[in-house]
């Protein structure tokens, strides 16, 4: 069974300190993995996944296949990253493929 | 093409009443996905199309739910007497699927979801 696991219902920090919003899975292949960001008042949309090795806003993500994670950083957040953070999972082969498997979310709180 | 479209964005029916949800995906995406998110929860995967094809149900999509996309472009989802553990986010989203190396395939663009509440 696939499983997305986010730790951390909450995470608050200072404007300027480093953020690690962690994401655990499991899962026995090579799973894709995304992170989507939903704002206050917007819908959910993409910020990063593994296969495309970049970094948006800020924000990297490196999949860790020893230890199932997909966590989120950034070195130094910003009060606009304050959002719900949710990671996901994608199978990309066999009967599930289409869909993505979320994480419960994290609620990040950039303090001023 | 302003991205998924979603209605209505709020319906709020009592307990044994029908409902039914239309999204309209990004025109050149061939997979549709419906969702479900309640409070504190990440979505839930409901069904999705490829094209017209309806090729995944989950087990939370229980007889009283019903989902079409009859000509491969706008989908609709239907509720039937619902009850009150029915009450959440019903997210809609869309993507190029089945397309390794496209750029952008696989990436789910949502919509603003619909809001039901059950009375």
């Amino acid at each position: 069974a696939q499983r997305v696991t986010q730790p951390e219902k909450l995470l608050s920090v200072f404007k300027g300190a480093p953020v690690e919003l962690k994401c655990n899975y499991s899962y026995s292949g090579s799973p894709e993995l995304f992170w989507y960001v939903q704002y206050s008042r917007q819908r959910l949309q993409l910020l990063l996944r593994h296969i495309s090795r970049e970094s948006i806003k800020g924000f990297t993500a490196d999949l860790n296949k020893g230890e199932t994670s997909f966590h989120l950083k950034k070195p130094f957040a910003q009060e606009e990253d304050s959002a719900m953070y949710y990671c996901a999972l994608r199978e990309p082969y066999g009967g599930s493929q289409g869909n993505l498997i979320f994480g419960k979310g994290t609620k990040l709180s950039v303090k001023p | 093409d302003t991205g998924v479209s979603q209605n209505p964005r709020h319906k709020i029916t009592k307990r044994g009443q029908n409902v039914t949800f239309r999204c309209d995906p990004i025109s050149e995406h061939n997979r549709l996905y419906w969702y479900r998110q309640t409070l504190g929860q990440g979505p839930e995967f409901l069904t999705y199309f490829q094209n017209e094809a309806q090729l995944e149900k989950s087990r939370l999509l229980s007889d009283r739910f019903s989902a079409e996309r009859p000509k491969g472009s706008f989908s609709t989802l239907e509720i039937q007497r619902t009850e009150q553990g029915d009450s959440a986010m019903y997210l809609c989203a869309s993507s190029l699927g089945g397309l390794a190396g496209v750029t952008g395939a696989n990436v789910l663009t949502f919509g603003a979801g619909s809001r039901l509440t059950v009375l």
